[in-house]
């Protein structure tokens, strides 16, 4: 059964760092999204990415985050410079073009440990 | 702000019983609803989504939508040790808001 997958499944940055967080979503799918979840708290939404450009995006997503496609398969996260308060799980999530069908299917997940 | 309300648990129930899991939104347009478990480290994995009023069933899963109410439900039945995780409620079409979780921990 197809999955996404993430990658690495833990980074660990010192604060101020450059991270890219990695993601290939399920094959066939289009719309494709970050979330986040610092640990003990909800699952937050970052950024919804579709037909190469940003559809939505959070509060939590700033100038310090950015998306990307590079080619037909991957999308990642990057984080310019990294703070303590990044420390989460961070999620990547796609599912097909959402006529009816807006189920999202989530990746294993990366952790995110900023010393 | 949108919310997503959700009892945080811990819900305990024996082995065999029914579990019920209770979710309150704030966005009355609402339209796509989902139930997802997760384990403690893991990432959250669908159960079930619901769109329309009334119930869904799935196996042992029962989702139930009351828009009108802004209240959606998750029924397990014959709940089993292996049920024991967070439930999430998730609300939303291209974006999810989520709640909190509910802890559900199933007594062997």
């Amino acid at each position: 059964e197809p999955e996404v997958t993430q990658t690495p499944s833990h980074q660990v940055t010192q604060m101020g760092q450059e991270v890219i967080l990695r993601c290939v979503p399920i094959s066939n799918h289009l719309y494709f999204y970050w979330y986040r979840q610092i640990l003990g708290q909800k699952v937050e939404f970052l950024v919804s990415f579709y037909n190469n450009e940003i559809s939505e995006k959070s509060e939590i997503f700033d100038d310090q985050f950015s998306v990307e496609r590079p080619d037909g398969s991957n999308f990642t996260l990057k984080i310019r410079s990294t703070k303590l308060e990044d420390s989460a799980m961070y999620f990547c999530a796609s599912h097909p073009s959402g006529s009816i069908d807006y189920e999202q299917y989530f990746g294993p997940g990366t952790r995110l440990t900023v010393t | 702000q949108k919310e997503v309300e959700q009892n945080s648990g811990p819900l305990s129930v024996p082995e065999g019983a029914i579990a019920s899991l209770n979710c309150t939104y704030s966005d009355r347009v609402s339209q796509s609803f989902f139930w997802y478990r997760q384990y403690s480290g893991k990432s959250p994995e669908l159960i079930m989504s619901i769109y329309s009023n009334g119930d869904k069933e799935d196996g042992r899963f029962t989702a139930q939508l009351n828009k009108a109410s802004q209240y959606v439900s998750l029924l397990i039945r014959d709940s089993q040790p292996s049920d024991s995780a967070t439930y999430l409620c998730a609300v939303g079409t291209y974006k999810y808001i989520f709640g909190t979780g509910t802890r559900l921990k199933v007594l062997a």
